[in-house]
């Protein structure tokens, strides 16, 4: 069975400081890996998804996440935080069938102006 | 249009009573998912529909039922629910495509339901 952890329960930085979420899966077969962003009051919303290819994949709003298989990790990145990042953010996890997401516990991130 | 609506956003129900939410999406999307999220939590699935049919219900109980009436919408009857039940009800949609670029699932905002 697929599962995701995420390092951090929150994570707390100040404006222009350098952004690194954790994320490691767990499971057998090829996966497809995403980022979602849940800003305070809103919905999910896409940030990146890593299928095959370049393992560096960049997203919206300056984010970018590595996938490296070894490590069965895909960590985001962002270099410099902004106030209005402040959000909920949740890695998961698709194995390459079946229609079934896996969602990671989440990390808050709050960005001190 | 790459929008998943629900309705209502907000919805309070004694533990006597029946409700409704209610999902669309006009993107031609064939799979189509309900989740619950807790505060602070990450999504819990609760059910997936794969050209209309129920393919995975992931042991909820009888008082959620799922129905799926055509490709367009997603519906989750609720009855005799319990104060616990009260949470945030996501819905979701994607493509059923072998493409993997386009295998990826869209929220929609939610139903915040509270059970008192």
């Amino acid at each position: 069975a697929q599962s995701v952890s995420q390092h951090n329960h929150h994570v707390i930085l100040s404006e222009a400081a350098s952004l690194e979420l954790g994320c490691n899966y767990s499971y057998g077969g090829t996966v497809n890996l995403f980022w979602y962003v849940q800003y305070p009051g809103q919905h999910l919303q896409l940030l990146l998804k890593y299928f095959s290819g370049d393992p560096l994949v960049k997203g919206i709003k300056g984010f970018e996440a590595e996938f490296i298989k070894s490590k069965f990790s895909f960590n985001l990145r962002k270099p410099s935080v902004q106030w209005s990042d402040t959000a909920e953010y949740f890695c998961a996890v698709k194995g390459d069938y079946g229609q079934n997401f896996v969602f990671g516990p989440g990390t808050r991130l709050s960005v001190l102006p | 249009d790459t929008e998943v609506t629900q309705t209502p956003k907000h919805l309070v129900m004694g533990m006597t009573n029946k409700k409704s939410l209610k999902c669309e999406q006009h993107m031609g999307h064939r799979a189509m998912y309900w989740y619950k999220q807790k505060a602070k939590k990450p999504p819990e699935l609760m059910f997936v529909y794969s050209y209309e049919k129920l393919s995975i219900n992931e042991s909820v109980p009888s008082r959620f039922s799922p129905e799926c009436p055509n490709s367009s919408l997603l519906n989750l009857h609720l009855h005799a629910l319990q104060p616990e039940d009260s949470a945030l009800y996501l819905c979701a949609s994607k493509p059923l495509f072998q493409v993997q670029a386009t295998d990826t699932q869209y929220f929609g905002p939610g139903t915040r339901l509270t059970v008192l």
